[in-house]
């Protein structure tokens, strides 16, 4: 299965600190992506990084992947209370693990 | 609004009922997928479709249908129904990219089915 597996299953941290959640996938992939999702609602694309890539950023989002250990992590700088969420990650196959449980407390 | 759109948003039923999820794609995007997500768990894989044939299959119960129409939208039928099958149900669909191109995808808002 190329399901990716997210690691904390819950993270809480202060307002303002960063946060890091890791996702370990079993076979190797072209990309690797991350969705959000607020509770009860949808999943949203947050961003891809594809096997060539190394990191990549988006706003407070940074990206990593090392497709030597088959792992990715996704860190969220200066959280804010709006980050509280569940951060999936996905390779191609857009299969999803359980998730991090992000809980940002003022 | 995601572009996504599921009906109905919520259902109440009784076991060993019927029910059909209906989810009209973005526009443009021609494949559709459907999870279940139960309670504080993962989202499950259930079926993926493209451009109206199955595409992929992940662990559907032989109680539970999918088709999608010519028009691209699609329905997920679920019979026989139990009161483990309460759950979220998640259409998303994506415009898939061939070769090494990424499915991104996009999600409704989900329909909260409820047996009771």
């Amino acid at each position: 299965s190329q399901q990716g597996e997210e690691d904390p299953q819950a993270l809480s941290i202060q307002e303002g600190e960063n946060a890091t959640m890791n996702c370990s996938y079993k076979t190797s992939i072209n990309n690797l992506q991350w969705y959000r999702q607020n509770s009860g609602r949808g999943l949203v694309h947050l961003i891809l990084i594809r096997s060539n890539e190394r990191e990549k950023h988006s706003g407070r989002l940074r990206v990593t992947l090392d497709t030597s250990k088959k792992s990715s992590s996704l860190l969220i700088t200066a959280s804010r209370a709006a980050d509280t969420a569940s951060y999936f990650c996905a390779t191609e196959q857009v299969t999803f693990g359980t998730g991090t449980r992000l809980t940002i407390i003022p | 609004d995601s572009g996504v759109t599921q009906t109905p948003k919520h259902l109440i039923t009784a076991t060993g009922q019927r029910v059909t999820l209906r989810c009209s794609p973005r526009s443009g995007d021609l494949s559709v997928y459907w999870y279940q997500q139960s309670l504080d768990q993962g989202l499950q894989f259930l079926i993926q479709y493209y451009n109206g044939e199955e595409r992929a299959k992940g662990n559907i119960l032989e109680r539970f249908s999918a088709q999608q129409f010519p028009d691209l939208h699609s329905e997920l039928n679920l019979s026989s129904l139990e009161l483990g099958d309460s759950a979220l149900y998640f259409c998303a669909s994506s415009f898939p990219r061939g070769g090494h191109g990424a499915n991104v995808l996009t999600f409704g808002a989900g329909s909260r089915l409820t047996v009771l």
